[in-house]
């Protein structure tokens, strides 16, 4: 069965660092990628989201992510953190059962300290 | 901006009581979907719409829950009974089609927090 997993809970970073948050899936065809971000009490936010092509994709807020088919990955990276980054960020794939759908990780809640 | 509204953002309810969440997506969007996620997860699809079929239930429990489209725009996501395992966030999301790539474009609304007591 197609799932996605972050295997990080929570990742804290100082402000001005950088970041990485991991993401590996499992889906038999290519997939279709997608990182969210959630800040707390609200909905979802589309960060970035990859299909084909070029595998290292830029998405808003300076977060960019890179697809590696070979390791199953495509992990979220940012150069230096802000404070208001801290949040709750999922990766999510893609998928077609009955129609398509997003298929979420549990999430990587992230802190910044000052 | 457009956004997908919801309505209420906070609901307490004692189990077996019935509540209702409505969610008005952003105009235009055929594709509406109603999500379910508990505290420390990742949402999980309950039901899709395409325009105002049902094209995905299948994780919906229907023995309790229900949801309509009746007019393709707003929609009702209704509990009844409420059990205790059913506080979670409940969140509406909308987009332009079913089909991929647009499945990823989906937009959220801020939420529905529910507290079964």
């Amino acid at each position: 069965a197609q799932s996605v997993t972050q295997p990080d809970i929570h990742i804290t970073v100082s402000e001005g660092a950088s970041l990485e948050l991991r993401c590996n899936y499992s889906y038999g065809a290519t997939p279709y990628l997608f990182w969210y971000v959630q800040s707390p009490g609200q909905g979802l936010q589309l960060l970035l989201k990859y299909f084909s092509g070029d595998t290292l994709v830029q998405g808003i807020k300076g977060f960019e992510a890179e697809f590696k088919r070979s390791q199953s990955s495509f992990n979220l990276r940012k150069p230096s953190v802000h404070w208001s980054d801290a949040a709750e960020y999922f990766c999510a794939v893609g998928r077609m059962d009955s129609s398509y759908k997003l298929i979420f990780g549990s999430g990587t809640r992230l802190l910044v300290r000052p | 901006e457009a956004e997908v509204a919801q309505s209420p953002r906070y609901k307490i309810t004692e189990k077996s009581q019935a509540v209702a969440f409505w969610c008005d997506p952003i105009s235009g969007h055929a594709t509406l979907y109603w999500y379910r996620q508990i505290l420390g997860q990742g949402p999980e699809l309950l039901v899709q719409f395409q325009d105002e079929s049902v094209v995905d239930d299948s994780q919906l429990p229907k023995d309790r829950f229900s949801a309509e489209r009746l007019k393709g725009v707003d929609s009702t996501l209704k509990i009844q009974p409420a059990e205790l395992g059913d506080s979670a966030m409940y969140l509406c999301a909308s987009s332009l089609t079913a089909g991929a790539p647009a499945v990823g474009t989906q937009y959220f609304g801020p939420g529905t927090r529910l507290l079964v007591l």
